[in-house]
């Protein structure tokens, strides 16, 4: 148990659909991550917010929209995606800006399948 | 461009055997962490080395960092079946954000009983 918990932990949608991830840290941490993770592929940084301030968007096509209403809750808003777009969705949080060096702590993931 | 770069891609090995698996990688950096992921399942920290360490060691577990060569390495000691994992290595740009992290494609270690 990191400290970090995702909700659904699987998900099977269509493609005309509209659903959300969502993900909240109980750790008192100031940042939040989305990552993307395919198969034989390095993890894909998404999206980063501090201090629930967007500082990060990786060229991340429009069908992702990104929420954080505070610094504990993180969602991932999804609409219209492709199949191209199922994989393990992974999000993590670390107590930025408390120095140079950055340990982030992931939640167990969500499996989106993309019909 | 591809930061951390890990080899080999996959290493299986007997229980009680060492298991070393290399991460190299592009730009300088401030710290390179290693991180493992059981399947299906969310990262987990293992090391953080800073730039200016060389050797770190937690448990079973010993990391180097050679910032001429710009490598690490991760080293487990009498490997167990409840090693088996991905192991990824992560780097953060020293001349970027302090709070943004670049994975490799990672190791998949398989401990056999």
């Amino acid at each position: 148990e990191t400290g970090v918990t995702q909700t659904p932990r699987h998900l099977v949608m269509g493609m005309t659909n509209k659903k959300s991830l969502k993900c909240e840290q109980h750790l008192g941490h100031n940042a939040m991550y989305w990552y993307k993770q395919s198969a034989k592929k390095p993890l894909e940084l998404m999206f980063v917010y501090n201090f629930k301030e967007q500082t990060e968007n990786n060229s991340v096509p429009s069908r992702f929209s990104p929420e954080c209403p505070n610094s504990s809750h993180l969602f991932l808003h999804l609409h219209t995606l492709q199949p191209e777009d199922s994989a393990l969705y992974l999000c993590a949080s670390s107590p930025a800006g408390t120095g140079n060096y950055n340990e982030q702590f992931f939640g167990p993931g969500t499996r989106l399948t993309v019909l | 461009s591809q930061q951390g770069e890990e080899d080999p891609q996959a290493l299986s090995i007997q229980e009680g055997e060492n298991a070393t698996m290399n991460c190299s990688y592009k730009t300088s950096i401030n710290n390179l962490q290693w991180y493992r992921q059981n399947s299906g399942r969310g990262l987990v920290h293992l090391i953080l080395i800073r730039s200016n360490e060389r050797e770190k060691h937690s448990g079973r577990l010993r990391v180097t960092l050679d910032t001429s060569k710009k490598s690490s390495s991760l080293l487990i000691t009498a490997s167990r079946a409840a090693d088996t994992a991905s192991y990824f290595c992560a780097t953060d740009d020293s001349g970027g954000s302090n709070y943004k992290l670049t994975f490799g494609k990672g190791t998949l270690l398989t401990v056999n009983p």
